[in-house]
């Protein structure tokens, strides 16, 4: 089956712009994670989705970044108005429900980066 | 809140040598404890994991060792080979994943 994919693959915006990345978990996750890796860093956590429940947005750096989730699948993570920082690898990765007891694994996608100049 | 530290930030090994990789983390609570692989413009793949009711575990070249009383634990890769060479992730968790800031492992022929 097909793992989890991210578009676009690499995005350039200029700086001020608002930019949308893409993530398709693996069919049947219903834990979806998004992180920010920044050159030769490791994983900054973003946000995370699981079922139905509230999103832990404890991760996201400021305002300008949100993240939704259509039906239980499709997560789309927003930056507005874009600085130069931002530029970074934005990765998502989606894993089975945990029944209660300790995460199980996380299927990572290949990431979007993200350059803002 | 857990915080995972991990040692070395970069380490260089000659083929055929063993490499090891150390982390440690804070909350005592935790009780699974993955390794990620993430090979050049790829995102980390789980190589090995272990629970916290296990001491040891091992699969092929790679074992993974876990002392709680210490509240630290390591990869081991034995006989390295070119395709080790990447960066290594350790993470630690009773609930979320905390993650270790990485290990770039470069393996010289």
């Amino acid at each position: 089956g097909a793992g989890v994919s991210q578009s676009p693959s690499n995005k350039v915006t200029e700086k001020g712009k608002d930019v949308e990345l893409r993530c398709d978990p693996i069919s049947g996750h219903t834990a979806l994670y998004w992180y920010r890796q920044s050159l030769g860093q490791g994983l900054e956590f973003l946000i995370y989705f699981q079922g139905n429940s509230a999103p832990d947005k404890s991760g996201l750096p400021s305002d300008r970044f949100s993240a939704e989730r259509t039906g239980g699948s499709v997560s789309t993570l927003t930056i507005q108005r874009t600085q130069q920082e931002d530029s970074a690898v934005y990765l998502c990765a989606s894993r089975l429900p945990s029944a209660g007891g300790p995460p199980d694994t996380q299927y990572f996608g290949p990431g979007t980066r993200l350059t803002v100049l | 809140g857990e915080n995972v530290e991990q040692h070395p930030s970069t380490l260089s090994v000659q083929e055929g040598d063993s490499a090891v990789i150390k982390c440690t983390y804070s909350d005592s609570a935790s009780n699974y404890f993955p390794w990620y692989k993430q090979e050049l413009g790829k995102g980390p793949q789980l190589i090995i994991d272990i629970r916290s009711n296990v001491g040891e575990k091992k699969d092929q070249r790679i074992a993974v060792t876990l002392n709680k009383t210490a509240k630290h634990f390591s990869l081991h890769i034995t006989e390295t080979q070119p395709e080790d060479s990447a960066v290594y992730f350790c993470a630690a968790s009773n609930y979320q994943l905390i993650w270790g800031a990485g290990t770039k492992l470069i393996i010289k022929p």
